[in-house]
């Protein structure tokens, strides 16, 4: 069975500093690799994916993420935070079917 | 339309009520996914539809919850008698195919409260 593991349910960061999101997974095969981001009283936005090919994908307003498979990790980074990145991140695995399964998600807090 | 559009946006209603939460999904977009979220957890599957065919509704909490998609588009999630722990923000999302490479496409969900 096909799981998500996000580490850390709330993350601080100053404004400027290096972003990192956390998230392992479990999967018996191949997976597809999701990060979405939800900001409040809204749905789920699609950041980035991983589906095959180049393992370091990058999405929108200057995140990406890197696919490690010896490692069952994609994690989530940004450079240099910015006080709108604060919102919360859903990380997700797919294998296949048409169940997305999603972790548990990571409330991303950016100080000034 | 442009979007997944949702509603209600919010719900207030009294246990033992029934409600219908209503979702449009982008138009031509096959599969149509209901997620419910509840405070501090991740999205929890609860019924998926792809097409004409017949739905999987093997996330659905009890037989109190209930789904239909007419004409292969618009969707609505029925709970009947509801009970506080249905308290919870009510996610739809679609996607262009069974295909599941292109992510999902969310609405803004609704907020069901159970008083």
């Amino acid at each position: 069975a096909q799981s998500v593991t996000q580490l850390g349910s709330h993350v601080s960061v100053s404004e400027g500093a290096l972003v990192l999101l956390r998230c392992n997974y479990s999967s018996s095969v191949p997976p597809y690799l999701f990060w979405y981001v939800q900001y409040p009283n809204q749905g789920l936005q699609l950041l980035l994916k991983y589906t095959t090919g180049a393992t370091l994908v990058k999405g929108i307003n200057g995140f990406e993420a890197e696919f490690k498979k010896s490692e069952t990790s994609f994690h989530l980074t940004k450079p240099s935070a910015h006080m709108s990145d604060a919102a919360e991140y859903f990380c997700a695995v797919n294998t296949g079917g048409f169940k997305t399964i999603f972790g548990a998600g990571t409330r991303l807090f950016v100080k000034a | 339309g442009a979007g997944v559009s949702q509603s209600p946006s919010n719900k207030v209603t009294e246990k033992g009520k029934d409600v219908e939460l209503r979702c449009d999904p982008i138009s031509g977009h096959t599969a149509l996914y209901w997620y419910r979220q509840s405070l501090g957890q991740g999205l929890e599957f609860l019924i998926y539809f792809q097409g004409n065919s017949a739905p999987d509704k093997s996330g659905l909490p009890s037989d109190r919850f209930s789904a239909e998609r007419t004409g292969g588009s618009v969707s609505t999630l029925t709970i009947q008698r509801t009970q506080q722990e249905d308290s919870a923000v009510y996610l739809c999302a679609s996607s262009p195919n069974r295909a599941t490479t292109d992510g999902y496409t969310f609405g803004s969900g609704t907020r069901l409260t159970v008083v």
